[in-house]
């Protein structure tokens, strides 16, 4: 079975200034997908950005940006220039190539301060 | 595209009774839609995965016939929370694949929020 910890709870940034949330996981797989969705006060469940596990290459989606460690089952998501409309919950998640199911980890609250 | 939809956004019950919620993807074909709850300030935990055309598969721990989960057809999926009780009180959320788009990827429905008096 698969498992994701996030292990911040809450975290907080300044407005325009980067902040790392992290992420890791347990699997005994080779290929894989790795997201992070933000859920903002509306609740609405929003993908920021996947990896393929099979790539080397981080993705980048404009200000979001992730560390994918493979070989330390990590995948952290930095986000540059904090806007307020970041505030949200952080939620990293893992995929099976081979199956469908997204396994979450606990969440990380993040706050951006003006 | 890759948008879902849920309704009701929130509903009051009472105890006993039975409530419906569905879920759309409006401009693709889901053919696997997935069923979430999410307490306060928790995560989400996945009760089933519900396939177009067949039984819905669930998550150990839920109980299917007091889940029950439709899928009619390759836009609308149903959950119908049958003899609802307070302590099903809580955010339901569904997510949908566009396979059109991506395999791998789920969209997520703006949730349902459930208050069982």
């Amino acid at each position: 079975a698969q498992t994701v910890t996030q292990s911040q709870p809450e975290m907080s940034v300044q407005e325009a200034e980067t902040v790392t949330l992290s992420c890791t996981y347990d699997t005994s797989e080779s290929n894989y997908y790795l997201f992070w969705y933000k859920q903002p006060p509306s609740r609405q469940m929003i993908l920021v950005i996947r990896q393929e596990a099979y790539k080397q290459q981080n993705a980048t989606e404009n200000r979001f940006s992730v560390n994918f460690q493979k070989a330390a089952k990590s995948f952290s998501l930095k986000i540059s220039d904090s806007q307020l409309g970041d505030t949200a919950m952080y939620f990293c998640a893992f995929m099976k190539v081979s199956g469908s199911r997204l396994t979450f980890g606990e969440g990380t609250q993040l706050t951006v301060n003006p | 595209g890759a948008v879902v939809s849920q309704h009701p956004s929130w509903v009051i019950c009472k105890s006993g009774t039975s409530v419906k919620i569905e879920c759309r993807s409006l401009d693709f074909q889901a053919t696997t839609m997935f069923w979430y709850r999410q307490f306060p300030k928790q995560s989400l935990m996945l009760m089933a995965t519900s396939n177009e055309g067949s039984k819905a598969t669930y998550e150990q721990g839920v109980e299917k016939d007091k889940f029950l989960i439709n899928h009619a057809s390759l836009t609308l999926s149903t959950l119908t929370v049958t003899s609802a009780h307070p302590e099903d009180s809580s955010f339901y959320i569904c997510s949908a694949k566009n396979p059109g788009r991506s395999t791998d990827t789920q969209y997520f429905g703006p949730g349902t929020r459930l208050t069982v008096l």
